[in-house]
């Protein structure tokens, strides 16, 4: 089936540093979604990316839907201790109703 | 977009026992799916709920271990049947559809002893 390779797998570092996150799959996908998980929450969505190359901020959130439709990246500028948690990207074939494919998670640790 | 509801929010239950977990949506949506996180793990896709009619389910999950159900569309149900504590997970309900993606619920927190 489906893969999708998350990387890094955690990271710890200080606040106010920038932070990169990327996924990549060996298939296309439609769309790519990305994630942020709470201890003892569901994921909340992010982002979402629906056409290839477009880049798409939310706050200090920025990500873009790779040109190949393989990978996607997660950029958080000026970390805050809030941004602690484990961040999903997921992948979707074809419209919208379709099953997700997520990747490994990365834990995000910001010390203050 | 869509508001969606688990119950119940978390579960201690013995080997041997089932539990049933609601997902209320408070809108119409076109696709359900019930997902699974194992500890420190990704969510998996455990199935699809469709609405009237059997759920669709991925490989290596099966509907005598995960009956589901869907009798409209704001409403699904998930059992996990006869537990064990390999079955302590995170159970997660996602809906889809026009004008939602990818929204989910809260979760179930299931542990099995």
């Amino acid at each position: 089936g489906q893969q999708l390779n998350q990387s890094p797998q955690s990271m710890f570092i200080q606040e106010g540093e920038d932070v990169s996150m990327n996924c990549t799959s060996s298939s296309i996908f439609n769309t790519w979604l990305w994630y942020k998980q709470d201890p003892g929450e569901g994921p909340v969505l992010l982002i979402a990316l629906y056409k290839a190359g477009e880049l798409t901020s939310n706050g200090r959130l920025t990500a873009q839907f790779g040109i190949t439709r393989k990978d996607s990246f997660l950029n958080i500028s000026a970390s805050i201790p809030s941004d602690v948690g484990i961040y999903f990207c997921a992948g979707q074939l074809g419209n919208a109703g379709n099953m997700l494919t997520f990747g490994g998670g990365t834990r995000l640790m910001v010390k203050p | 977009s869509a508001v969606i509801s688990q119950k119940p929010s978390r579960d201690i239950c013995q080997r041997g026992t089932s539990l049933t977990i609601q997902c209320q949506v408070d809108s119409q949506v076109t696709m359900m799916f019930w997902y699974r996180q194992q500890p420190g793990q990704s969510l998996t896709l455990i199935a699809t709920a469709n609405q009237g009619s059997e759920a669709t389910y991925e490989s290596g999950f099966v509907i005598d271990k995960f009956p589901i159900s869907r009798p409209n569309l704001t409403f699904s149900t998930l059992t996990v049947s006869n537990m064990s504590p390999e079955d302590s997970s995170i159970y997660l309900c996602s809906v889809d559809g026009d004008t939602t993606v990818g929204v989910f619920g809260p979760g179930t927190r299931l542990l099995v002893l």
